[in-house]
């Protein structure tokens, strides 16, 4: 497919586990970027990765976050000893950037819900 | 600070109807650019539309059209003779440059309901 993917699609955790998102972006899509909606609310930044570097990780909650891509694609969000309140939809994006343009548009995918019981 | 207001949290219309989303956004750059972008209720946020700062010519997209006006920071949406499939939450977003990095800042969003 052409657009981004993120998988799971659903996930419903316990308490204290811990959860792994993936998210495939456009192929070619240098900027990768994480976000996070809570019901009926808009959207927080987490994470920002430019290539495999991370030069913005200031919207991650707490150290229980954490983030990585690899290859220049690839990215996985993950949420140890999840809580309760971290039930959202996590939303990943892909734009085409280039060093002095950031003027491309977001690509996003479906989205995460993450249900913690 | 970088920020974008959304302050119209819900609008409710009768389809035919017109209708204009509010964005106001605060930047100290001079090169920006502004989106919107819709989420209908399936979930994935759709690009409607960009602008950069030195371009404040108003468009227009069939139904849609935008007004850009530096002077009062506001980057505008409104949507002509209004239908039931534009339901969805509209998101504004900023997109400056900061010490290299790139931010996209999005307001709360508008939740637009048009009711047959």
């Amino acid at each position: 497919g052409a657009g981004v993917s993120q998988s799971p699609s659903n996930k419903v955790t316990e308490k204290g586990k811990d959860v792994e998102l993936r998210c495939d972006p456009i192929s070619g899509h240098t900027a990768l970027y994480w976000y996070r909606q809570s019901l009926g609310q808009g959207l927080e930044f987490l994470i920002y990765f430019q290539g495999n570097s991370a030069p913005d990780k200031s919207g991650l909650p707490s150290d229980r976050f954490s983030a990585e891509r690899t290859g220049g694609s690839v990215s996985t969000l993950t949420i140890q000893r999840t809580q309760q309140e971290d039930s959202a939809v996590y939303l990943c994006a892909s734009s085409l950037e280039r060093a002095s343009s950031y003027n491309s548009p977001l690509h996003f995918g479906n989205g995460t819900r993450l249900t913690v019981t | 600070a970088q920020k974008v207001t959304q302050a119209q949290t819900e609008i409710s219309v009768v389809e035919k109807e017109d209708v204009t989303l509010d964005c106001v956004y605060e930047t100290r750059d001079t090169t920006y650019y502004l989106f919107w972008y819709k989420q209908p209720p399936s979930g994935e946020l759709v690009f409607l539309i960009r602008r950069n700062s030195f371009d404040e010519q108003n468009e227009i997209s069939g139904r849609y059209s935008w007004n850009f006006q530096k002077s009062t920071s506001s980057f505008n949406f409104t949507i002509t003779a209004s239908q039931v499939v534009d339901s969805a939450v509209y998101f504004c977003a900023l997109s400056t440059a900061i010490s290299g990095t790139y931010k996209y800042i999005f307001g709360t969003g508008t939740r637009l309901k048009v009711l047959a």
